[in-house]
């Protein structure tokens, strides 16, 4: 099935540091979704994406959807202990009016004090 | 809360058996999703349910099968159990299958196949 690339798989940060991520796929998608995920619970979405090129802040949280469609990246400013966890990029294709969305593999976040 | 309502939250069975998940969607959302989530695979879409009907179906197993009933909540159904089925499955609902919508995430259903 189709498949999101994420990057990276997991990463260590000081407290305060900034934090980027990506997402690229080999199809177009219509709608890039960014997820954080804490143990034991499901994801809850962080940022929705509609048009290519689009810039959008959720305080600390930037993301952006690609202009060719098929990237996305979020970038989080000034971490802070409770941005641990796991994020998740998720697309849905062009094709198809289901709502499926296709989900990255994850990058976890840890975040050292 | 997130208003998506899946219970059990946990369950431990033997291998063989056969085991029904149950997700209640948020209030007005037509729309249900099923997801597996294991350790290497990541989120894993199963089915998709809007009013009643089934919309979209991934890569779900023939052992595997769901439905929505007409107050809207939907079940899972996983049976002849292996080891490897072990795993969060998560239900998601949403307003509408369109682009707009985005999903909400119940906090998942953890089976364990022993």
């Amino acid at each position: 099935g189709q498949q999101l690339n994420q990057s990276p798989q997991s990463m260590f940060i000081q407290e305060g540091e900034d934090v980027s991520m990506n997402c690229t796929s080999s199809s177009i998608f219509n709608t890039w979704l960014w997820y954080k995920q804490d143990p034991g619970e499901g994801p809850v979405l962080l940022i929705a994406l509609y048009k290519a090129g689009e810039l959008t802040s959720n305080g600390r949280l930037t993301a952006q959807f690609g202009i060719t469609r098929k990237d996305s990246f979020l970038n989080i400013s000034a971490s802070i202990p409770s941005d641990v966890g796991i994020y998740f990029c998720a697309g849905r294709p062009i094709s198809g009016n289901t709502g499926k969305l296709i989900f990255g593999q994850g990058t976890t976040l840890q975040v050292k004090p | 809360d997130s208003g998506v309502t899946q219970t059990p939250k946990h369950l431990i069975t033997a291998t063989g058996q056969r085991v029904t998940l149950r997700c209640s969607p948020r209030s007005g959302d037509l729309s249900v999703y099923w997801y597996q989530q294991s350790l290497d695979q990541g989120l894993q879409f199963l089915i998709q349910y809007y009013n009643g009907e089934e919309r979209a179906k991934g890569n779900i197993l023939e052992r595997f099968s769901a439905q929505q009933f007409p107050d809207l909540h939907s079940e899972l159904n996983l049976s002849s159990l292996e080891l490897g089925d072990s795993a969060l499955y998560f239900c998601a609902s949403s307003a509408s299958p369109g682009r707009r919508f985005g999903y909400t995430f119940g906090s998942g259903t953890r089976l364990t196949v022993v």
